[in-house]
């Protein structure tokens, strides 16, 4: 069974430029996430999807940064434009939509590997 | 306050050795407490969910204490691959709601020597 991918692993833009990354969930997971991660620290929620709906995005810093899951299934999110500051990794998760629907009840998040963002 | 917090470490072990990580959380509410790991310049992944009456999975050993509202994690007859960064995750939600939102601590980062 094929992991959460995301595209592009890397991405160097000069700043003010937009920037667009990629996330298909595993097949089946409703819920889907985008996390912040800089160096030395853990990751931060962006945004939470169930199915198409945001449910979650108080995180997201609005002025600068977008996200959409037309469908349900894959998502995008966008910067625009881009500030030295946004230089991370970008990380997209998913998980079963209910905690309790998983037999084993591990409340697991698959992650993707990243895409690493520099802003120059 | 942050959610949770760790202490980054470093934590530089030999081989064999036993080794102990907390966390603390701020809410007193949160139902729900995981170590994820991850390797250097790679994704996190689950460990083991930490569970009310404390478990285990080989070596490794999750506790928890509600009263205190912080979490452990005992490596015992540390390896070679055990070198990583473990995170304190916390979910604040109630069992059999949505997974929701989950909090990540910093991470604590373990280097286990030859």
């Amino acid at each position: 069974e094929a992991g959460v991918v995301q595209s592009p692993r890397y991405k160097i833009i000069e700043k003010k430029q937009p920037v667009a990354f990629w996330c298909n969930p595993i097949s089946g997971h409703n819920t889907l996430y985008w996390y912040l991660q800089n160096l030395g620290q853990g990751p931060e929620l962006l945004i939470r999807y169930e199915n198409e709906e945001a449910v979650d995005d108080s995180q997201l810093p609005k002025d600068r940064f977008s996200a959409e899951r037309l469908k349900g299934v894959d998502s995008t999110l966008k910067i625009q434009p881009a500030e030295l500051g946004d230089s991370a990794v970008y990380l997209c998760a998913s998980s079963h939509t209910r905690l309790a629907a998983t037999p084993l009840n591990t409340g697991e998040l698959f992650f993707g590997e990243g895409s690493r963002l520099t802003v120059l | 306050r942050k959610e949770v917090e760790q202490d980054p470490g470093p934590f530089n072990v030999p081989e064999g050795a036993t080794v102990a990580f907390n966390c603390t959380y701020s809410n007193s509410a949160s139902q729900s407490f995981f170590w994820y790991r991850q390797d250097c310049r790679k994704e996190p992944k689950l460990l083991m969910s930490v569970y009310s009456s404390g478990n285990e999975d080989g070596r490794f050993t999750a506790q928890l204490n509600r009263a205190s509202q912080y979490i452990s994690l005992l490596i015992r007859d540390s390896k070679l691959s055990d070198s990583a960064t473990y995170l304190c995750v916390v979910n604040p939600t109630d069992r059999g709601s949505t997974l929701g939102r989950l909090y990540f601590g910093r991470g604590t980062q373990l280097t286990v020597w030859p």
